[in-house]
């Protein structure tokens, strides 16, 4: 089957410009996740879907990022404005499984590495 | 919130030889699901292996087992036989019921021929 697959791999843009990512998960996954991995540290969740619906937005900051997922397929993550510390690694994953249904591993894609400066 | 800890940043084997990756998390749910990732350099993320709370028994896939101890909140990794393809960032992931992982911020393993 096909993997998680995310556009662009890299991006570089200044300070207060807007910035959008794209993640189409694996066929039949459920739930999707944005992951913010700054260098050296883990994956930080952003957010995660089930299906078009939103689990989990709690480390999302709203006030300058938003991300939603379509029709329960495709999901956008968007900056606008961009800060210096949003330079990351924006991963998304995908899992078989609807949370409250036993928990399966998380696919991950390879990530798109912002640059802001 | 839930918090995971990899006490070690970097750690370093020789080939063959068995190296244990160490992670403590802490909650206070008693029904939760732990995972080892392996990000190899500049390739994504990959499962290495699962661990659900609920089970007693250690899992065990094939050179990779792990020593669950939920009393102590502990989740070793232990690689034996150790291969120049296992040198890679590894993460332990804590997840609950619903999904939602919290990461470790990962040990780097170099394997040294």
């Amino acid at each position: 089957e096909a993997g998680v697959a995310q556009s662009p791999r890299y991006k570089i843009i200044e300070k207060r410009q807007s910035v959008a990512f794209w993640c189409n998960p694996i066929s039949g996954h459920a739930t999707l996740y944005w992951y913010q991995q700054i260098l050296g540290q883990g994956p930080k969740l952003l957010i995660q879907f089930q299906n078009n619906g939103v689990v989990d937005d709690s480390q999302l900051p709203k006030d300058r990022f938003s991300a939603e997922r379509l029709k329960g397929v495709d999901s956008t993550l968007k900056i606008q404005p961009a800060k210096l510390e949003d330079s990351a690694v924006y991963l998304c994953a995908s899992s078989r499984s609807p949370p409250g249904t036993g928990v399966n591993e998380q696919f991950f894609g390879p990530g798109t590495r912002l640059t802001v400066l | 919130a839930q918090t995971v800890t990899q006490s070690q940043p970097e750690m370093s084997v020789q080939e063959a030889e068995t190296v244990t990756l160490s992670c403590t998390y802490d909650t206070s749910e008693s029904d939760y699901y732990l995972f080892w990732y392996k990000q190899p350099p500049s390739r994504q993320m990959i499962l290495v292996i699962r661990q659900e709370a609920y089970k007693q028994q250690n899992a065990t896939e094939n050179r990779f087992s792990v020593n669950f101890q939920k009393a102590a909140k502990s989740f070793s990794l232990k690689i034996s036989d150790s291969q120049l393809g296992d040198a890679a960032m590894y993460f332990c992931a804590y997840t609950t019921n619903a999904g939602k992982s919290t990461f470790g911020d990962g040990t780097t393993l170099t394997v040294k021929p």
